[in-house]
């Protein structure tokens, strides 16, 4: 199978730091992205892992351990904009790509 | 400008009917999804094609059928609408030409069914 694992909801607060968890099975994997979604809109691209470590982009930054079959997303300096849902998807060696249910995370005053 | 283009935004019709959802994309892109995301918002992929060649086909009804006139187009018909149809499709595309072959999502059909 190809489960693709994440917090359903999660709450923070502006100012704060948040970090979003990720696991996946590792079989065929072959890139692991992070994409914000608005509510009523397109998800958009944050980020792409496809070796071990810690990819930073500006207050974002996502982190893969291939071994363990896990990442995080790290949003800190959290704004009410912020607001959204945070998919994690990973890419298998077909090319097919699998998301996850998403991440609602609300940021509060 | 837009980059990946749907067409019609939102598309309400009855149970029975048939429709179909267009996409374009303007980014030179070799390769174009559709995805279904449900109620739940759980964003499930339904067809990729590259190069006007399907490379993915999920297991969805056979009332789904993707058509690709050339590269920069994948249209979606649905025969014989049903009740569970109801979503947001989203069609995207990638490209060789980026390293990490990042999709790009259109703006998202809203489909609802009566």
């Amino acid at each position: 199978g190809q489960n693709i694992d994440q917090p359903t909801e999660m709450t923070a607060t502006e100012g704060a730091i948040v970090q979003i968890n990720c696991t996946y099975q590792t079989s065929g994997f072959n890139g692991l992205f992070w994409y914000q979604q608005h509510a009523g809109e397109a998800p958009t691209f944050l980020s792409y892992n496809v070796l071990d470590g810690l990819e930073e982009k500006g207050r974002f930054s996502s982190f893969l351990s291939r071994s363990k079959g896990y990442s995080y997303l790290l949003l800190k300096e959290l704004q009410m904009k912020d607001s959204a849902s945070y998919l994690c998807a990973v890419r298998f060696n077909n090319n097919d790509m699998r998301f996850g249910a998403g991440t609602r995370l609300t940021v509060k005053p | 400008d837009t980059a990946v283009s749907q067409t019609p935004k939102y598309l309400v019709t009855q149970m029975g009917n048939d429709k179909s959802i267009k996409c374009e994309q303007n980014l030179g892109h070799d390769t174009m999804y559709w995805y279904k995301q449900d109620s739940k918002k759980f964003l499930k992929i339904m067809f990729s094609y590259n190069n006007k060649e399907l490379i993915i086909n999920e297991t969805v009804p056979n009332r789904f059928s993707p058509k690709s006139p050339d590269k920069a187009h994948l249209n979606l018909h649905i025969n014989s609408l049903e009740l569970g149809d109801s979503a947001v499709y989203f069609c995207a595309s990638s490209g060789l030409g980026d390293l990490t072959d990042t999709q790009y999502f259109g703006p998202g059909t809203r489909l609802t069914v009566l």
